[in-house]
C-alpha cells in the first residue's frame, strides 16, 4: 500500500512569488493535514481538510491557503512568498480524524530566496 | 493554543546508556502520541496513549501517560545509534480538531 506522497520534493522560489505544494493521502484516508516545520523546530499546524471541506486552520496569514479535491488529494498554496516561509512542509493523512494518528509524507522543502 | 513543552531539547549520549524524554503541558489531552522523525523524512508514529497512567512498551522504548493526561514520558533503555532522531510528542485536544505537536527532542546516540 502506497504511503502519503508529496510533490515537489524541493522547490526554490523568490520573494513575492507563489508556491503550490501537492499531497496524495493513503488510499481510504479522507483527512489531510498540512504542517510547517522550520529548521530545527517543531511542527506548526497549518490546515486540516476532511471530506473536501476545510475543518480547521492554524495561526497563519491568509496567504496560506489550500483545498482538497474529490479524490481526497490536497494542495497547499502560499502567495506573496516571504523569506521566513522557507521550511519543510509536511502533509499527513488520517483514517480517523481527531485520533492524533497521522501518517506523514516525506515533505516538500521550500526555499525562498 | 495548547502548548506542549519537551525536555531536554537536545540530548547526546553513548550507546548503551538509558535516557528519558519529557513532554509537559497545562492542557488535558484526549490522547497523546509519540513520533520519531529522521533526517529527510516525515515523522513516524511510535505509539498512542489514551488512558491516564497508561504505560506502553515498544521493545526498548517505554511510554507513560500522566495520570491527569497532561504530560508524558518516553524512556529508552540501552540506546542504540538507530535510535538517533527527532522525537516529537503530540496531543489531541478534547475537541480533537487538530493535533498539537511538542517542541521536539533531538537525540544523538554515539556508537
Amino acid at each position: 500500500e502506497a504511503g502519503v506522497t508529496q510533490s515537489p520534493t524541493h522547490l526554490i522560489k523568490t520573494r513575492g512569488q507563489q508556491a503550490t505544494l501537492r499531497c496524495s493521502p493513503i488510499s481510504g484516508h479522507t483527512s489531510v493535514y498540512w504542517y510547517q516545520q522550520a529548521l530545527g523546530l517543531g511542527l506548526q499546524f497549518l490546515l486540516w481538510y476532511d471530506e473536501g471541506e476545510e475543518r480547521n486552520r492554524g495561526n497563519f496569514p491568509p496567504r496560506f491557503s489550500g483545498r482538497q479535491f474529490p479524490n481526497y488529494s490536497s494542495e497547499l498554496n502560499v502567495n506573496a512568498l516571504e523569506l521566513e516561509d522557507s521550511a519543510l512542509y509536511l502533509c499527513a493523512s488520517s483514517l480517523l480524524p481527531g485520533t492524533g494518528e497521522l501518517f506523514f509524507g516525506e515533505g516538500s522543502r521550500l526555499t525562498v530566496l | 493554543t495548547q502548548l506542549l513543552e519537551q525536555s531536554p531539547q537536545f540530548l547526546s549520549i553513548q550507546e548503551g546508556e538509558n535516557l528519558t524524554v519529557y513532554c509537559n503541558s497545562s492542557s488535558v489531552f484526549s490522547s497523546l502520541q509519540w513520533y520519531r522523525q529522521e533526517p529527510g523524512e516525515g515523522p513516524v508514529l511510535l505509539v498512542t496513549v489514551v488512558t491516564g497512567g497508561e504505560v506502553k512498551k515498544l521493545k526498548r522504548l517505554t511510554f507513560q501517560f500522566g495520570d491527569a493526561r497532561k504530560d508524558s514520558s518516553l524512556h529508552i533503555t540501552a540506546a542504540q545509534p538507530g535510535d538517533t532522531g527527532l522525537y516529537l510528542c503530540a496531543g489531541a485536544g478534547t475537541g480533537a480538531n487538530n493535533l498539537f505537536f511538542g517542541t521536539g527532542t533531538r537525540l544523538t546516540v554515539i556508537p
